[in-house]
């Protein structure tokens, strides 16, 4: 397997401009994490998925913020205008079934500047 | 609420030194134990794992944690460090319940002096 896949790996945007980031994650693997990294705060859990059921959104920072899982295989995370305070490295992870919280494969991550 | 703490933000250690990343957790039950490593530019990528058993947990790249569940401990040790190991390193927790989230510390960066 690849691995997780997510794209663009850099993405330059003008505030208010529609972002998406999109997430392949390992194949076989039911939950899936999104997970914002900045200086200031860290790494920090937007949201995350089980069997494309989002389970926990409370990280979402704002409702400018969505994200969906459609299938297995494809989640997106949407911020909707964007600000510069959005920039940062947003990573997608995804783990496998039968054991909680079992090691999270990470992507290698969307850097996301809004000027 | 739970939390994961790594007290110290940046590590300085000579190349062949020893080296010890301290965290600490603040959870009702013993969560799982995560280290991961963060390299430049990359995703994390896990070092070792604690889930039950054995309190020391021997993990990639020579490294090894160590449970102390008296001190909601899971300090990170090498005997021997190489330049290759500087990177920024993460203790995480995962909780024993229905929730099934991964809480990262904010990250301890290590630099290796030559």
């Amino acid at each position: 397997d690849a691995g997780v896949i997510q794209s663009p790996r850099h993405e330059v945007t003008e505030m208010g401009q529609e972002v998406t980031l999109r997430c392949k994650p390992i194949s076989g693997h039911d939950y899936l994490f999104w997970y914002r990294q900045t200086m200031m705060r860290g790494l920090e859990l937007l949201i995350y998925f089980n069997n494309n059921v989002p389970i926990d959104d409370s990280g979402m920072p704002e409702d400018r913020f969505s994200a969906k899982m459609p299938n297995a295989s494809f989640s997106t995370l949407k911020i909707q205008p964007s600000e510069p305070r959005d920039s940062a490295v947003y990573f997608c992870a995804s783990s496998a079934p039968g054991i909680r919280n079992t090691e999270a494969f990470f992507g290698q991550g969307t850097r996301l500047t809004v000027v | 609420a739970q939390s994961v703490t790594q007290p110290d933000i940046h590590i300085t250690v000579s190349e062949g030194a020893s080296l010890e990343l301290r965290c600490n957790y603040s959870y009702g039950a013993t969560p799982y134990l995560f280290w991961y490593v963060q390299s430049p530019g990359q995703g994390l990528q896990l070092l070792l794992k604690y889930f039950s058993g054995d309190t020391l947990v021997q993990g990639i790249k020579g490294f090894e944690a160590e449970f102390k569940r008296s001190q909601s401990s899971f300090n990170l040790r090498k005997p021997s460090v190489h330049w290759s190991d500087a990177a920024e390193y993460f203790c995480a927790v995962g909780l024993r319940n229905r929730d099934d989230k991964i809480i990262f510390g904010k990250g301890t960066r290590l630099h290796i002096l030559p």
